[in-house]
């Protein structure tokens, strides 16, 4: 079974800066998904960021990046340039290749870091 | 398109009782699961479906059932209410098991 481990229950930061935060897992799977959700305070769960394990380039969209490191089985979100929207809990989560179908889509989350953003 | 609803956002029941939480997709996505969110811990899937007419159960199935009888829908069943089920129900969707997974706004439920 896979496991996801969020160790920051909590951060908080300055408008305008950047906030990384950590995301650990565990799986003996070699081809594997990893997710960034972000839920706002409306309950929405809404995707921010997705890496491929089998490519090597860390993604990025817009002011959000990770840090994919296979080996170390560590999946880092960085938020550039905060801003107020950015306030929300954020959850890594892991989804395993397989077969599509055998696969399902099972969604494994850690336990969420909640972002504030200061103004 | 409306995406993922789900009905109703707020519902409150007694120990013992029966509801049905609904879940709808307009995007004709073949996989669709069940989660529950409680505090300090992240989601948990309790069933998933890949298609209509085939689910499979998830990390926390107990005292849930669901079936898939159409593409577009996925209800969840609570038997016989308990407190320990009182928690945030989220519905999602996908076009593929790979692809991204699209939330419906949860429903609030208390157990009384």
């Amino acid at each position: 079974a896979q496991t996801v481990t969020q160790s920051q229950p909590e951060m908080s930061v300055q408008e305008a800066e950047t906030v990384t935060l950590s995301c650990t897992y565990d799986t003996s799977e070699n081809n594997y998904y990893l997710f960034w959700y972000k839920q706002p305070p409306s309950r929405q769960m809404i995707l921010v960021i997705r890496q491929e394990a089998y490519k090597q380039q860390n993604a990025t969209e817009n002011r959000f990046s990770v840090n994919f490191q296979k080996a170390a089985k560590s999946f880092s979100l960085k938020i550039s340039d905060s801003q107020l929207g950015d306030t929300a809990m954020y959850f890594c989560a892991f989804m395993k290749h397989g077969e599509i179908k055998a696969a399902g889509n099972k969604l494994t989350f850690g336990g969420g870091t909640r972002v504030l953003v200061k103004p | 398109n409306a995406g993922v609803t789900q009905t109703p956002k707020f519902q409150v029941l007694k120990t013992g009782q029966s509801m049905t939480l609904q879940c709808a997709q307009d995007m004709n996505h073949e996989y669709m699961s069940w989660y529950r969110q409680d505090p300090g811990m992240g989601l948990r899937l309790i069933h998933y479906s890949v298609g209509a007419g085939i689910t499979d159960q998830g990390e926390v199935p107990n005292g849930y059932n669901v079936s898939r009888s159409t593409t577009e829908d996925f209800p969840l069943r609570l038997l016989s209410a308990a407190p320990s089920q009182t928690s945030v129900y989220f519905c999602a969707s996908s076009y593929l098991a790979i692809n991204e997974q699209f939330f419906g706004p949860g429903t609030r439920l208390t157990v009384l």
